[in-house]
């Protein structure tokens, strides 16, 4: 089954650095999320990009979209400590029925 | 509305027992989903409902485990004679019928012991 796969594993940046975490996939979708995760949390949905788009903008976040290497990067400028949580990239495939499918994770870690 | 809520949050189980975990989607949400997440890892698919109807079951082991969406109620997530490998978070999410964004509920952490 298609599964996302995020790099870096990890990340520890100084706050105020931004940080870059990716995403790559395997077969083609409608769209991509990216959620984050809270240490013994539920999921929060961060920011949606559908297969026709290229790049998209939230406050702090900006993804980008490349459907043509079948990859996805998360930027989150100007971190803070708040920021520190595990990222995780969801890919909703053409032939899953809704079905959203997780990555393993990128945990940041924003030092103060 | 009140978001997805799922209980109970902690639930410890002695091996042998059954576990039962519910999952009340947000209001006028028909999709169901359920993930299992085990320490430092990612979101496992599990199960996905509609009222009713179990459309994709793929990613749930073929013994033990069984859910169900009733018409009225809560979404269950039912797992029999619970194992060690149980342990995780399970976490359920809902969708509107067409929606894109799926909603989460804070999880249920079940340990067995």
């Amino acid at each position: 089954s298609q599964q996302g796969e995020e790099d870096p594993q990890a990340l520890s940046i100084q706050e105020g650095e931004n940080a870059t975490m990716n995403c790559s996939y395997k077969t083609s979708i409608n769209n991509l999320q990216w959620y984050r995760q809270n240490s013994g949390r539920g999921l929060v949905h961060l920011i949606l990009i559908r297969s026709n788009e290229r790049e998209k903008h939230s406050g702090r976040l900006r993804v980008t979209l490349d459907t043509s290497k079948k990859s996805s990067s998360l930027l989150i400028t100007a971190s803070r400590a708040a920021d520190t949580a595990s990222y995780f990239c969801a890919t909703d495939a053409n032939n899953a029925g809704n079905m959203l499918t997780f990555g393993g994770g990128t945990r940041l870690m924003v030092k103060p | 509305n009140a978001g997805v809520m799922q209980n109970p949050r902690h639930l410890v189980r002695r091996r042998g027992q059954e576990a039962r975990l519910r999952c009340s989607p947000m209001k006028g949400h028909s999709h169901v989903y359920w993930y299992r997440q085990l320490p430092e890892e990612g979101l496992k698919f599990m199960v996905y409902l509609q009222k009713e109807n179990i459309i994709d079951e793929s990613g749930m082991p073929k013994e033990r485990f069984s859910a169900e969406f009733p018409k009225e109620g809560p979404s269950i997530l039912r797992i029999q004679q619970v194992v060690r490998g149980d342990s995780a978070a399970y976490f359920c999410a809902s969708k509107p019928f067409g929606g894109t964004e799926a909603f989460f509920g804070q999880g249920t952490r079940l340990t067995v012991v």
